[in-house]
């Protein structure tokens, strides 16, 4: 099986801009989960997708958002870019709640903001 | 708050000795705890998943344990190769209805030596 990919891997914007990300899950995973990393706050959560409903969302400002699409493929949204919002963002799919609860990550985008 | 801490130094071993990593969390009553395994430039890779009700988990040269009363885990691996040297992170879920939703520790980087 094809593991979770994202697109795409690099990325660089300028401050104020908005930026789209796209995740694939793996096939048959239901479950989408987004998450920021960055060397000083390490892995945090955004926000989790199960059906096309957001199931969790974490300590996030509005400019962050997601949202997932009937073949379970998701993307998230940063509009308004601070240069804060430089990080690896992750994507992580499962199975769907309660079936499973390991996640697999995809590799990353790395966004730059300047 | 909710809280997680790993070691934050980095643990340097020699080939063939046996690495343990340390998980405490505080504030939490988790359902179960998963270790995950992050190189450089890419995502995290799922290791090992412990139930609250055990004790112990074992996968090769990995095991891990989960002491709900210390709130904590202990991740050991055995026989450590070089090729072990990456950035381990321990990851909480509050429950079963946030399976979606992991808590990070900010990672212990270990390095094996030849």
């Amino acid at each position: 099986k094809a593991g979770v990919t994202q697109t795409p891997r690099y990325l660089i914007k300028t401050r104020g801009q908005q930026v789209t990300l796209s995740c694939s899950p793996i096939s048959g995973h239901r479950s989408v989960s987004w998450y920021q990393q960055t060397p000083g706050q390490g892995l945090q959560f955004l926000f989790e997708y199960f059906s096309e409903t957001q199931r969790n969302k974490g300590n996030f400002p509005g400019r962050f958002s997601g949202r997932q699409f009937s073949n379970s493929r998701s993307e998230m949204n940063v509009s308004t870019l601070e240069l804060g919002d430089s990080a690896l963002y992750l994507c992580a799919s499962s199975p769907g709640p309660e079936t499973s609860y390991e996640q697999y990550f995809g590799p990353g985008t790395r966004l730059t903001v300047t | 708050s909710q809280k997680i801490e790993q070691n934050s130094e980095a643990l340097n071993i020699q080939e063939g000795k046996t690495a343990t990593l340390t998980c405490n969390y505080t504030n939490y009553s988790p359902a179960y705890l998963q270790w995950y395994r992050q190189d450089p430039g890419r995502g995290p890779v799922f290791l090992l998943l412990i139930r609250e009700n055990e004790k112990e988990k074992r996968k090769e040269r990995l095991k891990v344990t989960f002491d709900t009363t210390l709130k904590q885990s202990l991740f050991h691996i055995t026989a450590s190769q070089p090729a072990d040297s990456a950035t381990y992170l321990c990851a909480l879920a509050a429950g079963s209805s946030n399976t979606g939703k992991l808590i990070f520790g900010q990672g212990t980087t270990l390095q094996v030596k030849p």
